[in-house]
């Protein structure tokens, strides 16, 4: 069953802390890309990853960080920089670069208290 | 950044009716359009593309007109159903660069 998984689906977090969001595909693509979500906003780019062991910053990387350690795997780091963490998280993945369809996952909902 | 958005937020229309939701872009170079269902607490999914050099494309019960010279989109939902209440909402892309999300259009299907 191919696809792209998030985890989890509910987060809750202090203030100040630090937390990671998985994002696992099995889809084989190269590109993978993570968005935030808020009410009545269109989905906004955080990061983006082309390939293994690289990736760009998008509009509002401000305050999180990721990697790419495997081509399946792109965690996101909401550090304690982010000013408003409090978001519905998305992560995306398509065969290249801004290729077509982009396969999006369920979401993370991450509320900080 | 791009803007891309909708003229109506919320759209309520009786089942067995068809829909029609739209979406206005601004970079005239954009070459490249999806629509995307997206239901509460899940992730979008994809519903139909379209690139610049049509102007229509048909899908099950989904069509996408597109129209340059207004740049402006819009998709019709045949025979709406129940599961078709979502929200809705384009992306654009110019040469392969970043898409651009629209804000969305809440469809409700009255049964």
């Amino acid at each position: 069953d191919g696809g792209i998984t998030q985890s989890p689906k509910y987060l809750f977090r202090k203030e100040g802390q630090n937390v990671t969001l998985s994002c696992e595909q099995n889809l084989n693509h190269d590109a993978m890309y993570w968005y935030r979500q808020d009410p009545g906003q269109g989905l906004r780019l955080i990061y983006y990853s082309q390939i293994v062991n690289d990736f760009q910053k998008g509009d509002i990387a401000e305050g999180y960080s990721v990697s790419r350690e495997k081509k399946e795997s792109f965690p996101l780091t909401v550090t304690s920089a982010q000013k408003n963490p409090t978001a519905f998280y998305l992560c995306a993945s398509s065969p290249r670069r801004y290729s077509g369809e982009q396969y999006f996952g369920p979401g993370t909902r991450l509320t900080v208290l | 950044g791009e803007s891309v958005g909708l003229h109506l937020p919320t759209l309520s229309v009786q089942e067995g009716d068809n829909s029609i939701i739209n979406c206005a872009y601004s970079n005239s170079a954009s070459d490249y359009f999806i629509w995307y269902k997206q239901e509460s607490g899940k992730g979008p999914q994809f519903i139909i593309d379209i690139r610049s050099n049509m102007d229509k494309r048909q899908g099950q019960r989904v069509t996408v007109l597109l129209n340059k010279t207004v740049k402006h989109l819009s998709l019709q939902i045949a025979a709406t159903q129940p599961g078709d209440s979502a929200v809705y909402f384009c992306a654009e892309n110019t040469a392969g660069n970043q898409f651009y999300f629209g804000t969305g259009t809440s469809l409700t299907v009255i049964p």
